[in-house]
This record gives structure tokens, sequence and C-alpha cells, in this order.
């Protein structure tokens, strides 16, 4: 079945830039997606189609694809972006998330 | 705006049939798909399948033996039934607006708030 690898965790000093990688076999030919889940709340779309932003996302979240990797990146990272991330991608026959990355901003 | 709410049993015993309700309000049901989702205490997200406003389903491989997703656009509803529950299904369980194309290139936009399911005797 198809698998999408985030790493389990990632940290990033108030203001510096925060990346997140989802890897996963021809990534780049499909669009990739991004939540932001908090602690107790539902998941938030940061990032559709690769790298668009939904209305009331802050332009610090970006996101791009190819080949094999997608990447969300945070610029000038908030103390309230510390959350976990999913990707997500459609494989040819189900929604396929990746195992989610804990971001810590410390 | 759109909001989802899920509703139904907190407790359900094993072996027996999980049933879940996610009412819509703020928008129409038409021309969407519908999801639900689950994520185990502590664990990722999982997808269990997805309907049409109009009815035609698609349901996840690793589960869609167990799985039946039913929608009444009448009430702006639409429904999980999922049988022969075991303690790995529990989870909290969303329900959320599908967007993008389906198949192909599915994404969630709305998310209801979520509600815990324990599978126990």
């Amino acid at each position: 079945s198809y698998e999408l690898t985030q790493p389990p965790s990632v940290s990033v000093s108030p203001g510096q830039t925060a990346t997140i990688t989802c890897s996963g076999d021809t990534l780049g030919n499909n669009f990739a997606y991004w939540y932001q889940q908090k602690p107790g709340q539902s998941p938030v779309l940061v990032i559709y189609q690769d790298f668009k932003r939904p209305s009331g996302i802050p332009e610090r979240f970006s996101g791009s694809n190819s080949g094999s990797t997608a990447t969300l990146t945070i610029s000038g990272t908030q103390a309230m972006d510390e959350a976990d991330y999913y990707c997500q991608a459609w494989d040819s026959t189900t929604v396929v998330f990746g195992g989610g990355t804990k971001l810590t901003v410390l | 705006q759109v909001q989802l709410q899920e509703s139904g049993p907190g407790l359900v015993k094993p072996s027996e049939t999980l049933s879940l309700m996610c009412t819509v309000s703020g928008g129409s049901m038409n021309n969407y798909y519908w999801s639900w989702i689950r994520q185990p205490p502590g664990k990722g997200l999982e997808w269990i399948g997805c309907i049409y406003y109009s009815g035609s389903t698609n349901y996840n491989p690793s589960l869609k033996s167990r799985v039946t997703i039913s929608v009444d656009t009448s009430k702006n509803q639409f429904s999980l039934k999922l049988s022969s529950a075991t303690a790995a299904d529990t989870a909290v369980y969303y329900c959320a607006r599908q967007a993008g194309t389906m198949p192909g290139a599915p994404y969630f936009d709305y998310w209801g708030l979520g509600t815990l399911v324990t599978v126990s005797s």
C-alpha cells in the first residue's frame, strides 16, 4: 500500500524557518495537502494543491512538491505554530495521510 | 460558514456496529463529497470513506468490507456504520467536507469537532 513518510518531530526557534517533509513514491505526480492539528482540536487545512493557501492562512505558510517529496515551510515561525502537521495525498484508490510531524517551537 | 457536527454513542461493545451521524449546517450538501476520517488516541489520521451528495461512495480498501456510508440530503446529514467493531476501532471520528476532485485530488476543507468512540465491553 502507498505510504507517506514524515519525520516524527521537528524543532525550530521562534522567528526561524521550519521545514517539514513528506516523502512518497512519485508524490510529485500528485497533489499534496497539509493540515495543522493542535492538541484537542480538529485538523485545519493550511496548504492545498501543493502550494495554495486557504483563506485565513498566514502567508508564512508555503508548500512545494517535486519528485518524491512535498515540503511545508513555515517562515518566521511563531509559538502559535506549534502543532502536529499531516501531509495527505491520493493513491490510486484511497486517501493517504502521512504519520504526522510534531513541530516544537523553542 | 459550513459547520459539521458528529453525533452517536461514545461506547460500543466488541462485535457490534459502530454508528455515527454527521449534521451539516451553513451550506448545501449538493455537489460535494462528504467524508469520515478517524484518529486513534495519540496516533495519525485514517480516511474511512466518502459519499457524494447523490449517493455514490468510495471506501478505504482496508475497511471496505465493514463500512457503509449513507446520505440524507433532505436532512443535511450523512452517516457511518462500521460493523464487527474491535478495540482497534477506538478513535476520534471526524466528519469532513471533501473538496477537490474525486478520484484524483480530494482534500478536506471543513471538519467537525470529532467524537470519541471507545470499543469496549
